[in-house]
């Protein structure tokens, strides 16, 4: 089946630095990737859409510039958590989407935590 | 807006007990459906997809079936077992290229031995 990886699996920063997430689908080509954050206890949530070569469209209430995402192949997403704070600790989750079946293939997480 | 709704939140039941849980979404404008399995503090494992012009699906124990007219969908695991304790997540795809997914609360499932 379809494998997408994320790296780092866990990380661990100080305050007002910069992070950056991995995301890269192994066996498929992704047109579209998604990220997603999720805290304790909660369910997922839809931080961003990113297409290949084009901008990410940020859902509401996510700032652009404190999550950059960059999405430069069918295989790699990436997402920089700049000048993270304590608030920013979560589990990110990015998934993507096989062209062919529309289908969501999930990464495993980085759970991210800020000092 | 689409809004998905998971009933319910929480379940505990004895191992071998053949459980039913619940999704219900607002717009039945869908691409498709999927159930997820998330264990604490891992990421998501798909579960099982039905696309919009089906009813239902079955992978082993797990069925899922779909009424969007309705917009419902159920999760049926048979002779549940201790290692089916997570907490699962409904998804609904929204009618676009782009297939976002809306996640429903989850609900938490214990199978006790």
């Amino acid at each position: 089946g379809a494998v997408v990886s994320q790296h780092p699996s866990w990380v661990i920063c100080k305050s007002g630095t910069s992070v950056k997430i991995e995301c890269r689908s192994l066996d498929f080509q992704a047109t579209t990737m998604f990220w997603y954050r999720q805290f304790p206890k909660q369910s997922l949530m839809l931080m961003a859409t990113s297409n290949e070569g084009s901008k990410a469209t940020y859902e509401q209430g996510v700032e652009k510039d404190k999550f950059l995402i960059n999405h430069a192949s069918l295989t790699l997403s990436t997402l920089t958590v700049t000048s993270a704070h304590p608030e920013d600790s979560s589990f990110y989750i990015c998934s993507a989407d096989q062209f062919s079946t529309y289908e969501q293939y999930f990464g495993p997480g980085t759970r991210l935590t800020v000092t | 807006k689409q809004e998905v709704t998971q009933i319910p939140a929480a379940l505990s039941v004895p191992e071998g007990e053949n459980l039913v849980l619940n999704c219900s979404f607002t717009d039945s404008a869908i691409y498709n459906l999927q159930w997820f399995r998330q264990d604490p503090g891992k990421g998501l494992t798909s579960l099982l997809l039905i696309q919009s012009s089906q009813r239902e699906q079955t992978s082993g124990r797990l069925n899922a079936s779909l009424d969007k007219s309705s917009g419902r969908s159920t999760l049926y695991i048979a002779a549940s077992q201790p290692g089916d304790s997570a907490t699962y997540l409904c998804a609904v795809g929204a009618n676009n290229a782009g297939n976002m997914l809306t996640f429903g609360g989850g609900t938490r499932l214990m199978v006790k031995p």
